[in-house]
């Protein structure tokens, strides 16, 4: 089973700011099979990138997916009042059919 | 609109049942994959069970094999997970999910879930 771990834990910002989030995995994942959600208290995740760099419909450019291997990033180009949520990373795999990352939270500083 | 509506949580004691209801609407339900993926706080999101577009193929978690059965009525754009012997691990916000997958440009095969239900909640204690 691949085990996908993401930093930091929590990530304090500022509204304008950038934020990058690290999702690794413990062994390589095919680009295609990774995906990032963001989840909001008392909701459901929404996706956000598929793919590891396609952004899903409606999202807006300032989210972005890059990586390969072990090593994927979600970036937020200039953070706004309504990003700050849960970011979760999830991988396909043969068994278990998904696995996910434990989150990073990202919170106003 | 497209969405998903779980029902069908609450408190059942351990060692209890429990059937999930998912309802589709604004999409041919028929032709996608589903799966049931639970939230705790503790273990975070884990994928659950996976059914096929006609049902014919189900997946499941080691946690929940041998208990848990999901099945689908395409004809009344429902999906289920029927969960027996229920455990206490077992609480947990459950959410159906839709399944994405196929070819891109670059003929490389992906998949994710793109439309989320609510969650309904399970609780098992005594």
């Amino acid at each position: 089973e691949i085990v996908l771990t993401q930093s930091p834990g929590t990530l304090s910002l500022s509204p304008g700011e950038r934020a990058t989030l690290s999702c690794r995995a413990s062994q390589s994942v095919s680009s295609s099979y990774l995906a990032w959600y963001q989840q909001k208290p008392g909701q459901a995740p929404r996706l956000l990138i598929y793919g590891a760099s396609s952004r899903a419909t409606g999202i807006p450019d300032r989210f972005s997916g890059s990586g390969s291997g072990t090593d994927f990033t979600l970036t937020i180009s200039r953070l706004e009042p309504e990003d700050f949520a849960v970011y979760f990373c999830q991988q396909y795999g043969s068994s278990p059919r998904y696995s996910f990352g434990q989150g990073t939270k990202l919170e106003i500083k | 609109e497209v969405q998903l509506v779980e029902s069908g949580g609450g408190l059942v004691q351990p060692g209890g049942s429990l059937r999930l209801s998912c309802a589709a609407s604004g999409f041919t339900f028929s032709s996608y994959e589903i799966n049931w993926v639970r939230q705790t706080p503790g273990k975070g999101l884990e994928w659950v069970s996976y059914i096929s577009s006609s049902g014919g193929t189900r997946y499941y978690a080691d946690s929940v094999k041998g208990r848990f059965t999901i099945s689908r009525d395409n004809a009344k754009n429902s999906l289920y997970l029927q969960m027996n012997s229920l455990r206490a691990e077992d609480t947990a916000v459950y959410y159906c999910a839709r399944e994405r997958n196929g070819y891109n440009q670059d003929y490389s095969y992906y998949y994710y879930m793109d439309v989320w239900g609510k969650g309904t909640t399970v609780t098992v204690s005594s």
